[in-house]
């Protein structure tokens, strides 16, 4: 089944603890991303990659990181979370970017304490 | 940057009436995409625009691109229950990134 996974799906932290979120596509996607999602402000894209070891900064890339090793994976790193980055967080990957449909995970929910 | 504007950002429609969400991009769009996402759940593609003008349907939703390409709209005749969640247009930047807007989200009572 073609398919998006994110974990943890929950996770609950505290300030500062670094921690990664993995994220897996099975249909060979060029295109990754990730975006987190608040109340009233919609999907905004944190970062992207358009292929392995290319990644480009998106709206809100400040206090996040990843990595594009290989192309099904597309990790998520925060170094040093803060109590502002508690959302709800979702990866995503298309065949190339914005002109294909993109392929949502599941989201994973994240609170920093 | 490039902004996309969504409004209205809620909707409360009666079962059985119509609904509308409109789409603006402060920039030409190359093609816009709507997803819906139900509440609890992920985004879900719907439907890509691509021409100048276009008018797309999927039974009872319809999609258009505006002539500019710089504005869309989707619009649910006659809403069921199913229809409840948040409904979110997207376009590609210059950059390659995605923009997407506020999401519409859309209650339904019986």
């Amino acid at each position: 089944e073609a398919q998006v996974t994110q974990n943890p799906r929950y996770l609950i932290t505290v300030t500062g603890k670094k921690l990664t979120v993995t994220c897996s596509q099975n249909m060979n996607h060029e295109y990754m991303s990730w975006y987190r999602q608040d109340p009233g402000l919609g999907l905004r894209q944190i970062y992207y990659s358009m292929n392995v070891e290319v990644t480009d900064k998106g709206d809100v890339p400040e206090g996040y990181k990843v990595s594009r090793k290989e192309k099904r994976n597309f990790p998520l790193i925060l170094e040093s979370p803060s109590p502002n980055q508690t959302s709800l967080y979702f990866c995503a990957s298309s065949s190339r970017g914005g002109y294909y449909e993109q392929f949502f995970g599941p989201g994973t929910r994240l609170t920093v304490l | 940057g490039q902004q996309v504007m969504q409004i209205p950002q809620y909707q409360h429609v009666q079962e059985g009436e119509d609904f509308t969400t409109y789409c603006n991009s402060s920039t030409t769009l190359s093609n816009i995409q709507w997803y819906k996402q139900r509440p609890g759940g992920h985004p879900v593609f719907l439907i890509q625009l691509v021409k100048s003008g276009e008018v797309k349907k999927q039974k009872r939703l319809t999609f258009q691109f505006g002539e500019a390409k710089k504005n869309s709209s989707l619009h649910i005749t006659a809403t069921q229950t199913t229809d409840v969640g948040t409904y979110f247009c997207a376009g590609p930047g210059d950059n390659n990134d995605m923009r997407f807007g506020a999401g519409t989200r859309l209650t339904v009572k019986p």
